[in-house]
């Protein structure tokens, strides 16, 4: 596709439920990348993933939140047992390739989730 | 671990005038790039510009311009004949240029464009 996608633009939901968050990267980036914002505030950064090569998942809070992603596809964010602290933005990226070119992440207008 | 200051969360310019939005940096790394990102309301992380820490020629592209100062980990932002649409938060963020490719964001400055 032409950019980054992502569904649902707005998520609602009960605290102590679970959450799915989708990513569609431009077509041919091999790496993704996942990142929440909290109001007011920067971007932190979740989890990394390139190519076939296992994710890097630093930046990943706590183990309720997971992701997948197949190949060089579609992402899923997962964020398990919500709880309120959880309400962001989440927004995702992708480029072209890892190496030490810095390409430029592109990203994808965002899924706003609201826990109440 | 590198991070990201952006010291105005808030700035304001008329129309058609020049504004500088400020960013500091810390890192041990001589390797690296930095990045000027736009986010209006729609949410949409748009790219502004990019510089090259090995380079020592700021960037440009059209109206928007960086003054890179590498010894002084300094990194801002013009904006020239400033426009109605430019109006946004701008982020400031690094990447390494080893390993992870994440970037680390400041936390932002509002740009508000008085006609």
């Amino acid at each position: 596709g032409a950019g980054v996608s992502q569904s649902p633009s707005n998520k609602v939901t009960e605290k102590g439920k679970d959450v799915e968050l989708r990513c569609d990267p431009i077509s041919g980036h091999t790496a993704l990348y996942w990142y929440r914002q909290r109001l007011g505030q920067g971007l932190e950064f979740l989890i990394y993933f390139q190519g076939n090569s296992a994710p890097d998942k630093s930046g990943l809070p706590s183990d309720r939140f997971s992701a997948e992603r197949t190949g060089e596809s579609v992402s899923t964010l997962t964020i398990q047992r919500t709880q309120q602290e959880d309400s962001a933005v989440y927004l995702c990226a992708s480029s072209r390739t890892s190496g030490a070119l810095g390409e430029t992440q592109y990203f994808g207008p965002g899924t706003r989730l609201l826990v109440l | 671990a590198q991070t990201v200051t952006q010291s105005q969360p808030e700035m304001s310019v008329q129309e058609a005038e020049t504004v500088t939005l400020s960013c500091t940096y810390d890192t041990s790394e001589s390797d690296y790039y930095l990045f000027w990102y736009k986010q209006p309301p729609s949410r949409q992380m748009i790219l502004v510009i990019r510089q090259e820490a090995y380079k020592q020629q700021n960037a440009t592209e059209n109206r928007f311009s960086v003054n890179f100062q590498k010894a002084a980990k300094s990194f801002s932002l013009k904006i020239s004949d400033s426009q109605l649409g430019d109006a946004a938060m701008y982020f400031c963020a690094y990447r390494s240029g080893f390993g992870n490719e994440k970037l680390t964001f400041g936390t932002g400055t509002r740009l508000t464009i008085i006609p």
